[in-house]
């Protein structure tokens, strides 16, 4: 298994500014992921976290918006940029991969999330 | 077109007896996952339960069990002795190797209040 972590757990931003969210692993996942999750809504893929190189974003979301660092096994962060009201919503870290590969049999495991309200 | 459906927003079971969770899926891909996941108020995701596309039997774990039937292509979530602390959002899920490169792709999810 695998516990996840990230930081800031929750945050008040004002229109316009960006918030980096931070999400830890403890142990070494072959994939990251980071999804949103909108009030009421269910959760939305953003991009999958490449170690190494550049995120795989979903169709609607783009690396202006949202940069997408992953420069180890066990670490990512998500940037939100120049944040609106609508960018309001939870922020969900997720790992799956502990065997070392990927597979249909992974169990994806989530962070706490981050709850981001933009005024 | 919608990979994940989940046609209950909402449902309500009496404690202790069982509920049925409706999940269908639509994939052309041979080799997929399918999981449930629990998310209560305090908005965490909990992991449940996992059914793999070439699983000849249907997975349990404790008071979960999944009515897979692959033909139909439906997944659905099987609480039985429902508890007061059941009552939380529940997400049906998949996973496609090929299509989708090992995505978690999540359906609308069903509110589930338990009633003492």
């Amino acid at each position: 298994s695998a516990v996840i972590s990230q930081k800031p757990s929750r945050d008040i931003c004002q229109r316009g500014t960006s918030l980096t969210i931070q999400c830890q692993v403890d142990s070494q996942v072959t994939m990251m992921f980071w999804y949103r999750q909108q009030p009421g809504q269910s959760l939305t893929l953003i991009a999958t976290a490449n170690q190494g190189s550049e995120a795989t974003y979903e169709s609607g979301f783009v690396i202006d918006k949202f940069p997408i660092s992953r420069p180890n096994l066990t670490f990512s962060t998500l940037t939100v940029s120049n944040m609106s009201p609508e960018d309001s919503s939870i922020y969900l870290c997720s790992a799956a991969g502990t065997s070392g590969r990927g597979a249909t049999t992974d169990t994806q495991y989530f962070g706490p999330g981050t709850r981001l309200t933009v005024l | 077109a919608q990979k994940i459906t989940q046609t209950q927003p909402g449902m309500f079971v009496q404690e202790k007896e069982a509920v049925t969770l409706d999940c269908t899926y639509d994939t052309s891909d041979p080799s997929y996952g399918l999981f449930w996941y629990k998310q209560p108020s305090s908005g965490e995701m909990i992991f449940l339960i996992y059914q793999g596309s070439y699983d000849q039997q249907n997975a349990t774990e404790g008071r979960y069990s999944l009515n897979f039937q692959k033909a139909r292509k439906s997944a659905n979530l099987v609480i039985s002795a429902s508890q007061l602390g059941d009552s939380a959002m529940y997400f049906c899920a998949m996973r496609e190797i090929y299509n989708q490169g090992g995505k978690l792709i999540f359906g609308q999810g069903t509110e589930l209040s338990v009633k003492p």
